[in-house]
């Protein structure tokens, strides 16, 4: 168990639709990130929250946006969905010291139908 | 921009053999480099990490990894395969300051044949 914890395990929903992805980091990481895992793409960086800022932005779509709340937990909203959009998306969290590493949720399973 | 490759999307071995999961990098300095391993149905779990110092790293369930900065590689290694050690395995990189995202390799999937 990495302490990371990701709601819900499953999703299942219709193109058109939004959904929001829920992370809760380990006690004491200020720092989250997402990550989207696809058979076409890979794994690949979304964006990162540092202590409730947006630190870092990779591939993600206008149509995807994220937030870190006080406690630190953090959202994806994920809006008009396509059916290339299902994929598992990863929450990852980091004390985001120099050499520290990133400890990872156990995903959430997204299907677009 | 900083990319990884790893070469070989799978690799099958006989159990009690040697593990070897080639991995190299392209960075404009010196990155930070991981090992991650994925089981099915799972998150990512830390293998190994190499940050500074020694340049062989040894990790969980008897794996190690070398860092080459003249071949720009971070080849993975055990030295004798066992039937849990089948499952997706990624190498990254990061950087050493500014932005802290991990950029991955593509996977490689290990299957041991008993």
């Amino acid at each position: 168990d990495s302490g990371v914890t990701q709601t819900p395990k499953h999703l299942i929903t219709a193109t058109g639709q939004r959904v929001t992805l829920r992370c809760s980091p380990r006690s004491g990481d200020l720092s989250v990130y997402w990550y989207q895992q696809s058979l076409d793409q890979g794994l690949q960086f979304l964006i990162q929250y540092y202590n409730g800022e947006e630190r870092a932005k990779g591939n993600i779509l206008e149509r995807f946006s994220a937030q870190q709340f006080p406690d630190l937990h953090s959202e994806l909203n994920l809006s008009s969905l396509e059916l290339g959009d299902s994929a598992l998306y990863f929450c990852a969290s980091s004390v985001a010291s120099v050499n520290t590493e990133a400890f990872f949720g156990q995903g959430t399973r997204l299907t677009v139908v | 921009a900083q990319s990884v490759t790893q070469l070989g999307s799978h690799v099958s071995v006989s159990e009690g053999a040697l593990v070897l999961l080639r991995c190299n990098y392209s960075s404009s300095v010196p990155p930070y480099l991981f090992w991650y391993v994925q089981y099915p149905n799972q998150g990512l779990q830390l293998l190994l990490k190499y940050t500074t110092g020694a340049t062989l790293v040894k990790g969980i369930n008897g794996f190690e990894a070398e860092f080459k900065k003249s071949e720009t590689s971070f080849h993975l290694t055990k030295p004798s395969a066992h039937m849990s050690d089948a499952a997706e395995y990624f190498c990254a990189v990061r950087r050493i300051q500014g932005a802290q995202k991990l950029v991955f390799g593509q996977g490689t999937r290990l299957t041991i044949n008993p």
